[in-house]
């Protein structure tokens, strides 16, 4: 069975400040993919990113970056200089091979002007 | 590109009424998942449609949900009869399939948020 874990309930920065949201996983599968998606406001999930079991090169895509750790079971997601346009909830998804997607409970994310 | 389409986006019931909601997935899409999204918790998996059978439906409450996609597309997710803990939102995602790189990327659509009084 796979679990994934997102430690911080809510976290609260002030604009420009840099911020990290954690996710541990549990899996037994050698192969699967490690997932953040993005729900603001308005409730549509949207994709940010995906990285499969292979590959542990962290991500860097403008403002936000990605640091996966196979080590520590670990695919944890940085906002450097958050706006208020950050603002909403985040969350970490691990999926098998199948297709099968396991979410996580969620951080919600508040930035202050 | 179309999104999910899903309706109704609200919908309010009495417990022990039945109620059902509908999705569009993107053209093209193989797979189709239909989540329950407590408030404060992240979506749970109730069923996923590869074209119109199921692989999974293991967290599927079968004595009062029910769930169809017939011809392969289009989808309809029923309750009958609803509880009070049935209150949530209800996301259906679709995605290109099982195999490859791609698997697990997820495309969701707007939700149908029922309450059960």
């Amino acid at each position: 069975a796979q679990k994934v874990t997102q430690a911080q309930t809510e976290i609260s920065v002030v604009e420009k400040e840099d911020v990290t949201l954690d996710c541990v996983y549990e899996t037994r599968d050698t192969t699967y993919y490690l997932f953040w998606y993005k729900q603001p406001p308005s409730g549509e999930l949207v994709f940010l990113i995906r990285r499969n079991s292979f590959d542990e090169q962290n991500e860097i895509s403008g403002r936000y970056s990605w640091n996966f750790q196979k080590s520590t079971s670990s695919f944890n997601f940085t906002i450097t200089a958050s706006q208020v346009v950050d603002s909403a909830v985040y969350f970490c998804a691990l999926a098998t091979n199948a297709g099968k997607s396991t979410f996580g409970d969620g951080t919600t994310l508040t930035v202050k002007p | 590109e179309a999104g999910v389409a899903q309706s109704p986006r609200y919908k309010i019931i009495e417990k022990r009424q039945s109620v059902a909601f509908w999705c569009n997935p993107i053209s093209g899409h193989a797979t189709l998942y239909w989540y329950q999204q407590i408030l404060g918790q992240g979506p749970k998996l109730l069923i996923q449609f590869q074209n119109n059978g199921v692989v999974d439906d293991s967290q599927l409450p079968k004595d009062r949900f029910s769930a169809e996609r017939l011809k392969g597309v289009d989808s309809t997710l029923k309750i009958q009869p609803a509880k009070l803990e049935d209150s949530a939102v209800y996301l259906c995602a679709s995605s290109w399939g099982l195999a490859g790189g791609r698997a697990g990327e997820l495309f969701f659509g707007e939700g149908s948020r029922l309450t059960v009084l």
